[in-house]
């Protein structure tokens, strides 16, 4: 079945570091994909998205283009801040609006020290 | 901003009670969901619904029901709470059209 694989982390930065976040997928057909956001005590947000091959989805600084051909959808940021510290979340949905299609990854826990 | 309501955002019951989260929308989408959220567990659906009467069970469904008599309600009940329900839970919704999930800011349950 479809499948979202990430690193677990925690990672931690210094501010202005560059950030790379793994994700890579599993999945049959042409999903979208997906990076959501968790800022503690909050509910989780949509970063960006990307819908087909070779895609960019970007947004407050952050990047990750969908690479069909080595499944991925690494998350990116060139420089980050202490109010970046969050948990990432990849996720896929294989297409239409059914719930069962939908897959997140475990997330990813971000600390930036300043 | 997605219009999405969840209350109580913070409650402390008993084991053997029962209680129910609701989750409000404004925008009158089609799908809601239920999650609850756990060190190590990640994300995991507990219910979700096609519409007004219409749900189904997601991965985690024992020892939880669900409603939904109104497009913007949909209400998640422990008939009975247990120490193994603590947790923080998610609802989220989906519009009618594409695939994007948006999430409500959760209820911490606390079942002591």
């Amino acid at each position: 079945g479809d499948s979202v694989t990430q690193m677990e982390g925690p990672v931690t930065l210094s501010e202005e570091a560059f950030l790379t976040i793994n994700c890579t997928y599993t999945a049959t057909g042409y999903p979208s994909l997906f990076w959501y956001v968790q800022y503690p005590g909050e509910g989780l947000q949509l970063l960006l998205k990307a819908t087909k091959a070779d895609d960019k989805g970007s947004n407050k600084g952050f990047e990750a283009t969908y690479r069909k051909e080595t499944t991925s959808f690494h998350l990116e940021k060139g420089s980050v801040q202490v109010s970046d510290s969050a948990v990432y979340f990849c996720a896929l949905s294989s297409g239409g609006t059914s719930y069962d299609k939908v897959i997140f990854g475990p997330g990813t826990s971000l600390s930036v020290i300043p | 901003d997605a219009g999405i309501t969840q209350s109580p955002r913070h409650k402390v019951t008993e084991t053997g009670t029962p209680v129910t989260l609701r989750c409000h929308q404004t925008e009158n989408h089609r799908y809601m969901y239920w999650y609850r959220q756990d060190p190590g567990h990640g994300l995991r659906l507990i219910h979700y619904s096609y519409g007004v009467k219409d749900t189904d069970k997601g991965e985690v469904s024992d020892g939880y029901s669900v409603s939904r008599s109104k497009t913007e309600d949909f209400l998640l009940t422990l008939e009975s709470a247990t120490s193994s329900q603590t947790s923080v839970y998610f609802c989220a919704l989906q519009p009618h059209s594409g695939n994007t999930i948006y999430f409500g800011e959760g209820s911490w349950l606390t079942v002591v």
